[in-house]
């Protein structure tokens, strides 16, 4: 019930393609959305979020779309560049014991061909 | 500002010896996580604490996992005895208000254990 379930586990995509990540849930009590970050030999950095209320979310090249009624959420990546190698991670936040938990998925590792 | 600060970055250990990491986070973040990557996969947490206080440690190994912090600044979390499993890379962050722990979560770079 506390699981994020994150596909494709890689992705390799050629420079200025579009990156798409998915990920879905089970338990409804979820109540925000990150997308992480992380590059080798790196902690996970924050990389843009969304509220269940909101049905899609962009900063910059990066896009969440959020589908509350099917219970997933994706990731956009447009133009993507070789910068844009790395892991990401979606992630959900339960609120337990006053705070919130977060929880993460798999993770995917993304490779943008020159 | 220096960020959330973790040493070792790397321990080779062979099993059943102990060993610690230490954290120094963000200066006035008051919630620490410590969190435990394996291979492959996302971050699953393993502590939390307000301060000086460990709120959330359901899911730390209570029998050879404990964590301190003392002063509610910078936090240890050791292993004793380790063990094959335990290999993976284990991350600290902080966050200024822990009511908005998904929003304002700083990772550190994380230490490496591999147990031989």
């Amino acid at each position: 019930q506390q699981q994020v379930k994150q596909s494709p586990q890689s992705l390799i995509v050629q420079k200025g393609g579009i990156s798409i990540i998915n990920c879905a849930y089970e338990n409804t009590a979820f109540d925000y959305f990150p997308w992480y970050q992380q590059f080798p030999g790196k902690g996970p950095a924050l990389l843009i979020a969304i509220r269940p209320d909101v049905s899609e979310k962009k900063e910059g090249r990066f896009t969440i779309s959020f589908n509350k009624s099917a219970k997933q959420f994706s990731l956009h990546i447009m133009d993507s560049q070789p910068g844009d190698s790395a892991t990401y991670f979606c992630a959900a936040t339960l609120p337990f014991k006053g705070a919130q938990k977060l929880v993460f998925g798999q993770g995917t590792r993304l490779t943008i061909n020159p | 500002e220096a960020g959330v600060v973790q040493s070792p970055r790397y321990k080779i250990i062979e099993k059943k010896q102990p060993v610690a990491f230490w954290c120094n986070p963000i200066s006035g973040h008051n919630t620490l996580y410590w969190y435990r990557q394996n291979l492959g996969q996302g971050p699953e947490l393993l502590i939390r604490y307000e301060n000086e206080e460990a709120v959330d440690d359901s899911q730390l190994p209570k029998d050879r996992f404990s964590a301190e912090r003392l002063k509610g600044v910078d936090s240890t979390l050791k292993i004793q005895p380790a063990e094959l499993g335990d290999s993976a890379v284990y991350l600290c962050a902080s966050s200024l208000d822990f009511s908005y722990g998904a929003n304002v979560l700083t990772f550190g770079a994380g230490s490496r254990l591999t147990v031989l």
